[in-house]
């Protein structure tokens, strides 16, 4: 069974430091890696998704590394503003399944 | 594309009541899929379906539950009857199809309250 871990489970840093999100998977063998973000009472928005061919994915401040053979990957968030401030998820696709994992709590301090 | 469309956002209701939950995923997308939010599992995957057939549903908990797709832009999530434990988000997801870049859209989901 594919087991997803986000580490820290909660974070708080002042505005404009970078963000580091971890999360590890237990089963290498996988489609690929969803990160989504919710805010309090919302639904989850996809962030950023690496195939598992991919290292790593860009999307404006946002980058996320890939290294399927560790079970790794990092969600990088640069110069953080108020409005960062949310859950944010990791999920692998083995298949048609998403795993997700708890989450990252975010708050960043203005 | 207005993306995911759930209904109700809220519901609150006795236990032993049906709840009856709904979805319109986004056009042209194959896939549908139904999950649940609590504090203790974190977001778990009840059922889904391809092209409206119900594919996998080994995570509906109990036949308490049943879940149906009778068009490509219609779903339902029915609980009956239901009981506290059943309280949660139930989100609904939509992607256009599996393989290497699969992405899964989401609903902003149902807040179920059983009393």
């Amino acid at each position: 069974k594919q087991e997803v871990t986000q580490i820290p489970a909660a974070l708080s840093v002042p505005e404009g430091e970078n963000l580091v999100l971890n999360c590890s998977f237990t089963d290498s063998a996988i489609y690929n890696l969803q990160w989504f973000r919710q805010d309090p009472g919302k639904g989850l928005t996809s962030l950023l998704l690496i195939q598992s061919s991919q290292r790593e994915q860009t999307s404006g401040r946002l980058n996320a590394s890939l290294d399927k053979s560790s079970g790794r990957s990092t969600l990088y968030i640069a110069a953080s503003q108020p409005g960062d401030s949310a859950t944010y998820l990791c999920a692998v696709s083995l298949t048609y399944k998403l795993s997700f994992g708890a989450g990252t709590t975010v708050t960043v301090r203005a | 594309d207005a993306g995911v469309i759930q209904s109700p956002r809220h519901e609150v209701t006795e236990m032993g009541q049906e709840v009856t939950l709904r979805c319109k995923p986004i056009s042209g997308h194959d896939y549908l899929f139904w999950y649940r939010q609590t504090m203790m599992r974190g977001l778990e995957l009840l059922i889904y379906f391809n092209n409206n057939v119900p594919i996998d549903d080994s995570g509906m908990p109990e036949d308490r539950f049943s879940a149906k797709m009778p068009n490509a832009s219609f779903s339902t999530l029915k609980i009956q009857p239901s009981e506290p434990r059943d309280s949660a988000v139930y989100f609904c997801a939509s992607s256009p199809r599996q393989g290497l870049n699969t992405e899964a859209f989401f609903g902003q989901g149902t807040r179920l309250t059983v009393v």
